[in-house]
């Protein structure tokens, strides 16, 4: 089955650009999403398609896919961004959704 | 403004039953497939159980296959997951989400609060 992988921790100063990657083999092949997840609170889409905004999302959050790599980038973090942030692609091959391990961001 | 509101959430000794809801409004209910999602304490997110718009047309994870029971009812705009011989590794919080797609891909939003479920004698 698809394998994505993410770093476990990613820590960036407030004001600046935190990047989360997501790498799976041809991942650019795919669609990527991105859920950000508070403690005890639900995930919350923050980028869908790779590179798409949900309303309401700011557009401090932005998404790419290339290749074996698809990050997701954070630029001016404040200190509300904290949180896990869990990558998504359907599986076609078996025709379910799988997550990344997740990547614990903290804003020092 | 689309919402899902889980239910039937508890502490149940291992083997035994328990039965989640999640009660849907603000999107036609019955045009969309639906996920169950859980997620142990400090673990990340795994899928549980998909069903198709019209109910027919259920998936399962391997780790519930045969224990667990997903059912919708349109009518009521209701999903439901029945959990059967519960073993401790179910402890999770159970999630239910909308599954939107395009051609391209599928992707869940929204997800609702989450339902806790504890499974320890």
């Amino acid at each position: 089955s698809y394998v994505l992988t993410q770093p476990p921790s990613v820590s960036v100063a407030p004001g600046q650009t935190a990047r989360i990657t997501c790498g799976g083999n041809n991942i650019g092949s795919k669609g990527v999403h991105w859920y950000q997840q508070k403690p005890g609170q639900a995930p919350v889409l923050v980028v869908y398609d790779d590179s798409d905004r949900p309303s309401g999302i700011p557009e401090r959050f932005s998404g790419s896919n290339s290749g074996n790599t698809a990050p997701l980038t954070i630029s001016r973090v404040e200190a509300d961004d904290e949180a896990d942030y869990y990558c998504q692609v359907w599986d076609t091959g078996n025709n379910h959704p799988v997550f990344g391990g997740g990547t614990k961001l903290t804003v020092l | 403004q689309v919402q899902l509101v889980e239910s039937g959430g508890g502490v149940v000794q291992p083997g035994r039953s328990l039965r989640l809801s999640c009660a849907a409004s603000g999107f036609i209910f019955s045009d969309y497939a639906m996920y169950w999602v859980r997620q142990a304490p400090g673990k990340g997110l795994e899928w549980v159980a998909i069903i198709s718009d019209d109910g027919n047309d259920k998936s399962y994870a391997d780790s519930v296959k045969g224990r667990f029971t997903i059912s919708r009812d349109n009518s009521k705009k209701t999903l439901n997951l029945q959990m059967n011989s519960l073993r401790p590794e179910d402890t999770a919080v159970y999630y239910c989400a909308w599954l939107r797609s395009n051609r391209r891909s599928n992707w869940f939003d929204p997800w609702g609060q989450g339902a806790l479920v504890t499974v320890s004698s």
